[in-house]
This record gives C-alpha cells, structure tokens and sequence, in this order.
C-alpha cells in the first residue's frame, strides 16, 4: 500500500480564493481525521469520519471550512473563502475503525497551505 | 481543561546516550496512551502504544512507560543516535473514542 496520498503537496492561494485539499487514506482503514499544525498551536484536530460519516466536526473553526467523505476512498477539505490565517500544514490521517486504541495512526505527508 | 504537556524545549544529547522525553498530562483518564515522531516536511509517524494496565512497554531500543497516577508518561531511547533527531509527540484518546489529541512535541538532536 502506498500510504495515505494527499494533495497537492504545496498550495499557495490569494486570500479569498476556495481551496480544495484531498486525501487518499489506506484501504480498509474506516476511520479518516483532517488535522491542522501550525507552530503556535500544535498538532489540531479538525474532523473524525467513521465509514464515510462524519462524527466530530468540533475541531472545524469556522464555517468557511467543510469537509466530506463520499466513498472510503476519499475525503476532501475546503476553505471558502480562504485566509492569512488558515495557513498551516493540513494533515490527513487513517486507521482501522477501533474504539479500544489498538492502532495508532498512519499520516499522510502533509499539505503545505499558503495564503496571502 | 484536558491539557497535555510536553517540553518545548529542544533536548540535546550526546550519541549513545539515553534520551528521556516526557509528557504529562491533566484532566484525562486515557484507557491508553500513544507515541510518534516527526520529521521535518513529514507527517508524524505512529511509534508505540501503552494502554493503563501496562507499567513499561519496549520495542527495540524505544521504551516507554505510563504512571496514571502520576499522569505522565516517559519516552526513552537508548544508545541513542544522531538519526533519532527528530520531533517526538505524545497523544491521548479525547475520550472513548479513537481520537487523538496530540502533545505539542519535544524537539531530540543527537549528535555525533
């Protein structure tokens, strides 16, 4: 398996402007997580999805962020419309569905997110 | 609030020497308790897992070991090398689930 694919790799966008990430998370892994890091703030989580169902969006700062899940095979986050301050490094991650913490996670390698 | 505390400070030591990290934490009753390291550019990549009941757990020259009452957790990593320089972040269940909630990370350099 190659892992869990995002992209791009690198986005630079103009304040205001949509922005579109997407994710690839391994086959057979039923649970998908949108993390955000940032220096200041660390590691944050943004959305769980369980089976393609979004369960925990309490991490999404704002309405202009969304995120889906249409298959098991790929999940896309959206800024409309995109800030300064939304930049940061956008990590998408997979493991197997567990609600007894046997698996840790697989990352992707990251999308870098510029806004200016 | 749940806070999880790791040094932010970088910790520099010599090659073949032991690391220690260290994370604690407040407000949390973890059924268990995860390890990662990052490298720069890189997502973070999952190390080890220790749940309540175990005291220490090891896998190669990587031991941790978890102190619920203590609420903390210490990372060793033994005859260390300068490959080992990276970032080390610990992560807690948020709650039942499996979401995590990373540590903000220590920064390990090992030199030569």
């Amino acid at each position: 398996d190659a892992g869990v694919i995002q992209s791009p790799r690198h986005e630079v966008t103009e304040m205001g402007q949509e922005v579109t990430l997407r994710c690839k998370p391994i086959s057979g892994h039923n649970s998908l997580f949108w993390y955000r890091q940032t220096m200041m703030r660390g590691l944050e989580l943004l959305i769980y999805f369980n089976n393609n169902v979004p369960i925990d969006d309490s991490g999404m700062p704002e309405d202009r962020f969304s995120a889906k899940m249409p298959n098991a095979s790929f999940s896309t986050l959206k800024i409309q419309p995109s800030e300064p301050r939304d930049s940061a490094v956008y990590f998408c991650a997979s493991s197997p569905a567990d609600a007894g913490g046997r698996y840790g996670y697989t990352f992707g390698s990251g999308t870098r997110l510029t806004v200016v | 609030s749940q806070k999880i505390e790791q040094n932010s400070e970088a910790l520099n030591i010599q090659e073949g020497k032991t690391a220690t990290l260290t994370c604690n934490y407040t407000n949390y009753s973890p059924a268990y308790l995860q390890w990662y390291r990052q490298d720069p550019g890189r997502g973070p990549v999952f190390l080890l897992l220790i749940r309540e009941n175990e005291k220490e757990k090891r896998k190669e020259r990587l031991k941790v070991t978890f102190d619920t009452t203590l609420k903390q957790s210490l990372f060793h990593i033994t005859a260390s090398q300068p490959a080992d320089s990276a970032t080390y972040l610990c992560a807690l269940p948020r709650n039942a689930g499996n979401m995590l909630t990373f540590g903000g990370g220590t920064r390990l350099m090992v030199k030569p």
